[in-house]
């Protein structure tokens, strides 16, 4: 069975500054990853899928990289609506979500 | 523009069963590129995959709630549905339906219910 795991768990950044997420899978999941955002009260919003591919209306601060085992969620300059808890979710024989890293102002 | 509005008891009794309806509007719940799934998040903790069903009715579900959970479709109404039985105090959670693509191989949820909170409580 894959297991997810994210880090952080917790970044403090500064808004107008560079974020970098990361996601791991137990086994190789290739490209099949997805990130979401939620924030609080609200349901996760869908971010990139297939690894890289930004889902449609996502700004292009946003980007996705990685493949097999390693993933990464960059947002290139925080923005004050950025701040939220960030998921990957894997799919191989079904889906499961990593266990988020929560994005907060430093 | 896709909606989907989840529906159902607030409250349930321990060892009863917990169902839910997801209502589809501004599109065809009998798409074939689309899975119809229900994810669930207890308070403050991550999500949770339960299932999904496609509009012929095929199932496939999270192997840890398999023995609990079915998932039904009612095309004819662009609803689908979730029953949860011999539900604990484990089992409160927002639940959220979602549209999940087929033939994508990442099976991402695209859209989203606005989620229910179901608390299990006697």
């Amino acid at each position: 069975e894959i297991v997810m795991t994210q880090s952080p768990a917790t970044l403090s950044v500064s808004p107008g500054e560079r974020a970098t997420l990361s996601c791991r899978a137990s086994q190789s999941v290739s490209s099949n990853l997805a990130w979401y955002q939620q924030k609080p009260g609200q349901a996760p919003r869908l971010l990139i899928y297939g690894a890289s591919t930004r889902a449609t209306g996502i700004p292009a601060r946003f980007s996705g990289s990685g493949s097999g085992t390693e993933f990464t969620l960059t947002i290139s300059s925080l923005q004050s609506e950025d701040f939220a808890v960030y998921y990957c979710q894997q799919y191989n024989n079904w889906p499961l979500f990593g266990p988020g890293t929560k994005v907060d102002i430093k | 523009q896709l909606q989907l509005q989840e529906s159902g008891p607030g409250l349930v009794k321990p060892s009863e069963t917990l169902s839910l309806t997801c209502t589809v509007s501004g599109g065809s719940i009998s798409s074939s590129s689309y899975y119809w799934g229900w994810i669930r998040q207890p308070p403050g903790k991550g999500l949770e995959w339960i299932g999904s069903i496609y509009y012929s009715g095929s199932t496939y579900y999270n192997p840890s709630l398999k023995s609990r959970v079915t998932i039904s479709v009612d095309t004819s109404k662009n609803q689908f549905s979730l029953k949860l039985s011999s539900v604990t105090a484990a089992d409160t959670a927002v639940y959220y339906c979602a549209r999940q693509h087929r033939v994508a191989a990442t099976r991402e949820f695209d859209y989203w219910g606005q989620g229910t909170l179901v608390t299990v409580s006697s």
